[in-house]
């Protein structure tokens, strides 16, 4: 069975930007795969920022950009700002109406 | 706005069954797939079903297939989901959530609160 990869944990300084990627135990994320990205602090419900691997959901601060970056889907925060130090987790679509989530990277601000 | 409302969470034995409710506002229902979502406690999180706007598609994770089933009732936007055959590792925040689209190749776009399933004898 195919496992969806993030990062476990990452860092960033105040205003440094960061790349989270997500990808494939076995190939390559397209854009057939739908990549969605979300940010959730704990206690509280997920919060949608990129779908369909780099629209941005409505709210959503410019700084958060969604792309393919070689074989995985990456989500990049430029000016990362305090209030960014939140888990986030990414959802592939893997065919016959299967989605599947990695397992989350733990962002810290620092 | 788009809002979700989950219920019918609560303590359940093992083996026993449970329905969630998630009542939709805001949107126009019928026009939206619709998906749950599991976290199990300090856990990430799981897709568990999607259903298509017309009720008429379904699909599930292979940890639930079987035992829960998907529905909803447009006239009443409501969205369900029944869960059966309970386990423990079943325990765990079950959120609702909106699509960006009809079908179930759309995201999970918006999200409800929540409603907590504990199974524990």
């Amino acid at each position: 069975q195919t496992v969806v990869t993030q990062e476990p944990s990452f860092s960033v300084s105040p205003g440094g930007t960061v790349t989270l990627t997500c990808g494939l135990s076995s190939g390559s994320v397209s854009t057939s795969y739908y990549p969605s990205w979300y940010q959730q602090t704990p206690g509280q419900p997920p919060r949608t920022l990129i779908f369909s691997t780099s629209i941005r959901s409505s709210g959503v601060p410019g700084r958060f950009s969604g792309s393919i970056l070689g074989d995985k889907a990456a989500l990049t925060i430029t000016g990362a700002q305090a209030d960014d130090e939140s888990d986030y987790y990414c959802v592939l679509y893997m065919g016959s109406g299967i989605w599947v989530f990695g397992g989350g990277t733990k962002l810290t601000v620092l | 706005q788009v809002q979700l409302v989950e219920s019918g969470g609560g303590v359940v034995q093992p083996g026993r069954s449970l329905r969630l409710s998630c009542a939709a506002s805001g949107f126009s229902f019928s026009g939206y797939a619709m998906h749950w979502v599991r976290q199990a406690p300090g856990r990430g999180l799981e897709w568990v079903a999607v259903i298509s706007s017309d009720g008429n598609n379904k699909y599930y994770a292979d940890s639930v297939r079987g035992r829960f089933t998907i529905s909803r009732d447009n006239s009443k936007n409501t969205l369900y989901l029944q869960l059966n055959s309970l386990r423990a590792e079943d325990t765990a925040v079950y959120y609702c959530a909106r699509a960006s689209c009809l079908s179930t190749v759309c995201q999970s776009l918006y999200w409800g609160q929540g409603t907590l399933v504990t199974v524990s004898s």
